[in-house]
């Protein structure tokens, strides 16, 4: 079974421009994670989808933030204007409703942006 | 303000020795934990993982063990391999949610 996948893997965008992350959750996981991993903070939740609802935006960090999800097999975290402080690796995770991995989350490879 | 820590950020064991790693958490709702391990440009995997009603879990080399009054967890890795050297994170919830650790870095020398 294919994995979470992200897109882009590396991005390097200049400062004010807009960037657009991408993920494909695992077919048939309900959920779907928003994370970001910096040193100081680890990977901290940026916000989750329920059947493609958000539930959870607290993580978001400042409205230039903003996630989608239009479909099952679709989401993408949008941050306009970037600032270089927004450099960072953006995870997509997902998981199940029911079944014996519902307690564990998938995550995808990755989305490094830099922002200059 | 973090609900997980693992306050150590690197960890050095030789080849054959046991790797404990540590992590501990504030959130007395959190009903299972869980480990992940992350090498360099590649996403966090799924390792191991325990629910609050156990006290230990084992899968080959890996333990973990969950001290629910100190809420306290670790992670045992005997014999710990060269392969074992990454980035391990780990995860609590309740829920829907997962609260990760900022990471603890073991590298584990030849």
């Amino acid at each position: 079974d294919a994995g979470v996948i992200q897109s882009p893997r590396h991005e390097v965008t200049e400062m004010g421009q807009e960037v657009t992350l991408r993920c494909k959750p695992i077919s048939g996981h309900d959920y779907l994670f928003w994370y970001r991993q910096t040193m100081m903070r680890g990977l901290e939740l940026l916000i989750y989808f329920n059947n493609n609802v958000p539930i959870d935006d607290s993580g978001m960090p400042e409205d230039r933030f903003s996630a989608k999800m239009p479909n099952a097999s679709f989401s993408t975290l949008k941050i306009q204007p970037s600032e270089p402080r927004d450099s960072a690796v953006y995870f997509c995770a997902s998981r199940p409703k029911t079944g014996k991995s519902r307690n564990t989350i998938y995550f995808g490879e990755g989305s490094w942006l830099t922002v200059v | 303000d973090q609900q997980v820590k693992q306050n150590s950020p690197s960890l050095s064991v030789q080849e054959g020795r046991i790797s404990i790693l540590n992590c501990d958490y504030t959130n007395s709702m959190f009903d299972y934990f869980l480990w992940y391990k992350k090498y360099p440009a590649e996403g966090p995997t799924f390792l191991i993982s325990i629910s609050s009603i156990k006290d230990k879990n084992e899968d080959g080399r890996f333990t973990v063990f969950l001290n629910k009054s100190a809420k306290h967890l670790s992670l045992h890795i005997v014999p710990s391999q060269p392969g074992d050297s990454a980035v391990y994170f780990c995860a609590a919830s309740s829920g829907n949610q997962f609260y990760f650790g900022t990471g603890t870095s073991l590298t584990v020398i030849p």
